[in-house]
């Protein structure tokens, strides 16, 4: 049982450059999310995904994209990579029924943008 | 809107000695608080989770109690160990909030010395 995977685990960027981090859960859960993490800033919702076939804005999405591709994935893009996001980035799922929350994380993308 | 406020770290004890974490929040509706940890090179996993006032919360010997007079959701643990050292994470989720999403406090960073 994979949890919540991500890929790749390490990137550098070029400033303008693009790419999409991965995202996959094997866990049947309706809700994704994709977070940064910054010194000092804890998590920031970046783009969250409800259910399948919706996506909506979170705290910092400028100079992000997602795709809820189907129940299990969800994509980040980056269409032209600046310094400003260098910052480990954590997808994460989660099922919420009544007052019991799962979420399960992934263990993280490293970005640097150079 | 909802907000968390951790103190900051890092904080540095010694084997066997008392923690605190304060966490406080805002929050419009009904949250449920959560403390996740975050082990280096790894990602967020949940240490315990309080959904109402009054609740308690515990796990591992971990423990925080849900006060809603105080707004508070603090973290204790009675004797403290070396692999303890890790960041920690205060958060909320309000279940009337569509997605289920979290909202993250800063960290705080433990360091245990033997």
């Amino acid at each position: 049982n994979a949890g919540v995977t991500q890929t790749p685990k390490f990137q550098v960027l070029k400033t303008g450059q693009s790419m999409t981090l991965q995202c996959a859960q094997d866990m049947n859960h309706n809700s994704m999310y994709w977070y940064r993490q910054d010194p000092g800033m804890g998590l920031r919702l970046i783009y969250y995904s409800a259910s399948e076939g919706t996506t909506d804005k979170g705290e910092v999405p400028n100079g992000y994209n997602v795709s809820r591709l189907n129940k299990r994935e969800f994509s980040l893009r980056l269409e032209s990579a600046a310094p400003s996001q260098t910052s480990v980035y954590f997808c994460a799922s989660s099922v919420v029924v009544r007052t019991n929350y799962g979420y399960t994380f992934g263990s993280g993308t490293r970005l640097t943008v150079v | 809107g909802d907000s968390v406020t951790q103190m900051e770290g890092p904080v540095t004890l010694s084997e066997e000695a008392f923690l605190t974490i304060n966490c406080t929040y805002t929050a419009t509706g009904y949250p449920s608080l959560f403390w996740y940890v975050q082990y280096p090179g790894e990602g967020l996993q949940l240490l315990l989770k309080a959904t109402k006032a009054d609740d308690k919360g515990s796990n591992k010997g971990f423990e925080a109690t849900y006060r809603k007079e105080t707004t508070s959701f603090h973290l204790e643990k009675g004797s403290v160990q070396v692999s303890d050292s890790a960041v920690y994470f205060c958060a909320l989720s309000d279940r009337d909030n569509q997605g289920g999403k979290l909202i993250f406090g800063q960290g705080t960073e433990l360091s245990v010395k033997p």
